[in-house]
């Protein structure tokens, strides 16, 4: 089935630093999404994307939905504790019922 | 209420038994998923229900059989389950169908013997 390639598969940072990670495809999606994943828990949902160049924030998220509809790209600015976990970026054609899964980034924070 | 309630978080079961999990939510939302979880792995589909009716089944084999008694409740009933089956199982649920935002409960981790 069709997969969404997000990289890097891993990042160790420290506390303070800026984080980025990207999402691509092979093809287009209307809706892009990117969701968090904590140890033992489900995915919540960080940032929704609907608009081709759309830049959306929430708190020290910002996304962006690329030109090319085929991928997004997450910015987590002066990442703290918290932050740690697996961001999976997820993507929707439109009018359909099945999300696609990206593979997922791990996010570690060094003390 | 924004939550997804998931029941039991952790099942061990053999293979011969018989077992079921439960979700629910009472957000009003229209769609419910199952999902299942590997370690380190992306999320799977395998049911989607819209309006309590099953839209989506992504070839899950039998021995998984979805159940959506109501708006507010999915199960997954298991039976005759394999070792290989063991994994998190995610139950979600959205406002409708086709939208990508989804409310995820903690999951039901479990074990087949």
């Amino acid at each position: 089935g069709q997969q969404l390639n997000q990289s890097p598969q891993s990042m160790f940072i420290q506390e303070g630093e800026d984080v980025s990670m990207n999402c691509t495809s092979s093809s287009i999606f209307n809706t892009w999404l990117w969701y968090k994943q904590d140890p033992g828990e489900g995915p919540v949902l960080l940032i929704a994307l609907y608009k081709a160049g759309e830049l959306t924030s929430n708190g020290r998220l910002t996304a962006q939905f690329g030109i090319t509809r085929k991928d997004s790209f997450l910015n987590i600015s002066a990442s703290i504790p918290s932050d740690v976990g697996i961001y999976f970026c997820a993507g929707l054609h439109f009018g359909n019922e099945k999300l696609t899964f990206g593979t997922g980034t791990r996010l570690t924070i060094i003390p | 209420d924004t939550e997804v309630t998931q029941t039991p978080k952790h099942l061990v079961m053999g293979m011969t038994n018989k077992k079921s999990l439960k979700c629910e939510q009472h957000m009003g939302h229209r769609a419910m998923y199952w999902y299942k979880q590997k370690a380190k792995k992306p999320p799977e589909l395998m049911f989607v229900y819209s309006y309590e009716k099953l839209s989506i089944n992504e070839s899950v084999p039998s021995r998984f059989s979805p159940e959506c008694p109501n708006s507010s409740l999915l199960n997954l009933h298991l039976h005759a389950l394999q070792p290989e089956d063991s994994a998190l199982y995610l139950c979600a649920s959205s406002q409708g169908p086709v939208t990508g935002e989804l409310f995820f409960g903690e999951g039901s981790r479990l074990t087949v013997l």
